[in-house]
């Protein structure tokens, strides 16, 4: 069975410091996609960073960085220089590449910035 | 182009009633899928649309229905509601099935059961 866990329900950071958030994931599958979403008050889940499994390099999106470990399952989000517009629920995702859009999402880990 | 969009925001229904949610998709995008969130939790799949037809479901009973309509707006329809049924109801759409789409959200509806 496809899992993924996010053992941090809530983090903390200071403006401008550095924060990174956890996941780990189970599957027997090879081909797969991870992804981190933000869902803010309004609800709206918004895509923050994607990583496809066969691609050892890890993502970036401006201040939004991975480190995708493949044979641990980890899929961590470093998130730099923190803004108080980053203050959300995080949530790691899995999809396997043959399910469509099916998505194996975290129990989510909420972020707060202290300015 | 708009994005997803969602009705009603916020519904209270009862035990035992039913309840019809829509979802108009993200234009250009023919796939749609719904999602339950219970309060604290990450979302869950229920199901998902392409071409019309339901294509993948997730753990859900058939009590939990959908369609799909030629402009790609779709509906999630819930019968005999349950108490555990609370939740916020995400619609997602995307272009076609392949595993490297990126799910567009909607801000999701709000159902509360009494």
């Amino acid at each position: 069975a496809q899992t993924v866990t996010q053992s941090q329900p809530e983090m903390s950071v200071q403006e401008a410091e550095t924060v990174t958030l956890s996941c780990t994931y189970d599957t027997s599958e090879s081909d797969y996609y991870l992804f981190w979403y933000k869902q803010p008050p309004s609800r709206q889940m918004i895509l923050v960073i994607r990583q496809e499994a066969y691609k050892q390099q890890n993502a970036t999106e401006n201040r939004f960085s991975v480190n995708f470990q493949k044979a641990a399952k980890s899929f961590s989000l470093k998130i730099s220089d923190s803004q108080l517009g980053d203050a959300a629920m995080y949530f790691c995702a899995y999809r396997p590449s043959n399910t469509g859009n099916q998505f194996y999402f975290g129990t989510g880990t909420s972020l707060t910035v202290i300015p | 182009e708009t994005g997803v969009t969602q009705s009603p925001t916020h519904l209270i229904k009862t035990r035992g009633q039913q309840v019809t949610l829509r979802c108009s998709s993200q234009s250009g995008h023919n796939t749609v899928s719904w999602y339950q969130q219970a309060l604290g939790q990450g979302p869950q799949f229920i199901f998902q649309y392409y071409r019309e037809e339901e294509n993948g479901r997730g753990n859900f009973p058939p009590r939990f229905s959908g369609l799909q309509f030629p402009n790609y707006s779709s509906e999630l329809n819930v019968n005999a509601l349950e108490l555990d049924d609370s939740a916020l109801y995400l619609c997602a759409s995307t272009l076609g099935m392949s595993g490297a789409n990126v799910l567009t959200f909607g801000a999701g509806s709000r159902l509360t059961v009494l």
